[in-house]
């Protein structure tokens, strides 16, 4: 069984510090990693992607992947009480196709 | 364009009724999804349809059958409603070559 597993938290950070969210997955063929962020009572949104070692920023996003350690982050710079959400990390199964393999979530909250 | 849209938005049934959950996508994606997502267990994906076609098993599949109609629908459908059954679903779609998915804005369920 392919597993993503996150903490669930909550993660509590105040207004303007960093964030850090992080991931780790059993698939060592894994290609594929999400960022997808969901707000209480909506459907997931995707805030980033990464395919190869290293890091990746978007605005106030980074995403940093290490395939050796089989670990994926995400950084969230000068955070807002707007960020509170639930992040979800995602990996691809090339056992289901193109499916994604969802981690159960962590819980972000942004104090002002 | 509409993105995917989910029909209907909230149902409450009975145990032993049926229902068909709809979905329909105007993105030209191959690929499409059916996830459920309960309080602490992430996403579980239930069916998945690589293309037109075709449909395979995800990680749940019991108690629901899928059809992908054309390109642009996937509906799911519930045979004999269990209370077990209760969450949200989302519906999903993708383009193979990105893996990126989108999401619906998901049906609520309450089997009684």
């Amino acid at each position: 069984q392919k597993e993503v597993e996150q903490n669930s938290g909550p993660l509590s950070v105040p207004e303007g510090a960093i964030a850090s969210l992080n991931c780790t997955y059993s698939d060592r063929g894994s290609q594929s990693f999400f960022w997808y962020r969901q707000y209480s009572g909506k459907s997931p949104e995707l805030i980033m992607s990464i395919y190869s070692n290293g890091d990746k920023e978007d605005g106030r996003f980074t995403a940093q992947l290490n395939k050796a350690s089989q670990y994926v982050s995400l950084l969230i710079r000068d955070s807002q009480p707007s960020d509170s959400a639930t992040y979800l990390c995602a990996v691809n199964s090339y056992q289901a196709g193109t499916a994604l393999i969802f981690g159960k979530g962590t819980t972000l909250s942004v104090s002002s | 364009n509409a993105g995917v849209t989910q029909t209907p938005k909230f149902q409450v049934l009975k145990t032993g009724q049926s229902m068909t959950l709809q979905c329909a996508q105007d993105m030209n994606h191959n690929s499409m999804y059916w996830y459920r997502q309960d309080p602490g267990m992430g996403l579980r994906l239930i069916y998945y349809s690589a293309s037109e076609g075709t449909t395979d098993k995800g990680e749940v599949p019991n108690g629901y059958n899928v059809s992908r109609l054309n390109k642009r629908e996937f509906s799911l459908r519930l045979e004999s409603a269990a209370p077990s059954q209760t969450s949200v679903y989302f519906c999903a779609s993708s383009d193979p070559d990105v893996k990126t998915q989108y999401f619906g804005p998901g049906t609520r369920l309450l089997v009684l």
